[in-house]
């Protein structure tokens, strides 16, 4: 078993959409979570980390994690089509020095 | 110009052959990693280097080495090609910074070198 389990989708969903993105996680030590995203034919880039649990909102985007449930999340406000993308989440423990990434979820928003 | 470029872009080789993918920053980070992706498997570790004289493996090593020539530059050799190493690889950088009080280490990727192995 993985660390980190995302459902691959694909996800295709109409632009403004409510967009919910999921992983769980199996080790109850890790601290830090977060999302990249990642565009085709290109690297990954840091969309939103959090700390510990709580949810963090940044624009239209917002990153909840539920620790007693080991339950990470992402949602997307009115989506829009500039929004496909791989989504992958990771998350590490608080002295690692690597990330643990899940396998990705992949959306399309429709126009 | 990107922060962390990667060479080259594409490469096919074949089986057995010995296979350097290059990685260089611009970013003055002293932390770099190799990853490979795989379709539903998403991004493994191969191996990371805090400094120069820090190396270390990551989940899958086997098969691989890596050379730690300067702060900005970190190589991925494939010793000897063979076709389950075709993937996607990607180079990365981080630097422990602290976002209120928080050493959240965001890394930054290159842009990926497809290698096909026949």
């Amino acid at each position: 078993q993985k660390e980190v389990e995302q459902d691959p989708g694909p996800l295709s969903v109409p632009e403004g959409a409510i967009v919910s993105l999921n992983c769980t996680y199996s080790n109850s030590a890790f601290q830090y979570f977060m999302w990249y995203r990642q565009y085709s034919r290109k690297g990954p880039e840091l969309l939103m980390y959090t700390y510990s649990s709580g949810n963090k909102e940044d624009g239209r985007f917002t990153a909840q994690v539920d620790k007693s449930s080991k339950y990470i999340s992402l949602f997307i406000r009115d989506s829009q089509p500039s929004d496909s993308a791989t989504y992958l989440c990771a998350s590490r423990l608080g002295s690692a020095r690597q990330l643990t990434f899940g396998s990705g979820t992949q959306l399309t928003v429709l126009p | 110009d990107a922060d962390v470029t990667q060479t080259p872009r594409n490469r096919i080789t074949k089986t057995g052959k010995r296979i350097m993918l290059e990685c260089s920053q611009t970013k003055g980070h002293d932390r770099m990693y190799w990853y490979r992706q795989d379709p539903g498997l998403g991004l493994r570790l191969i191996y990371y280097s805090f400094d120069v004289k820090d190396i270390n493996k990551g989940e899958i090593s086997d098969g691989y080495s890596v050379s730690r020539q300067a702060q900005a530059k970190f190589s991925l050799s494939l010793e000897s090609a063979i076709p389950n190493q075709t993937a996607l690889y990607f180079c990365a950088t981080s630097d422990p910074g602290l976002a209120g009080g928080v050493s959240y280490n965001e890394q930054f990727f290159g842009p990926g070198t497809r290698l096909t192995v026949l």
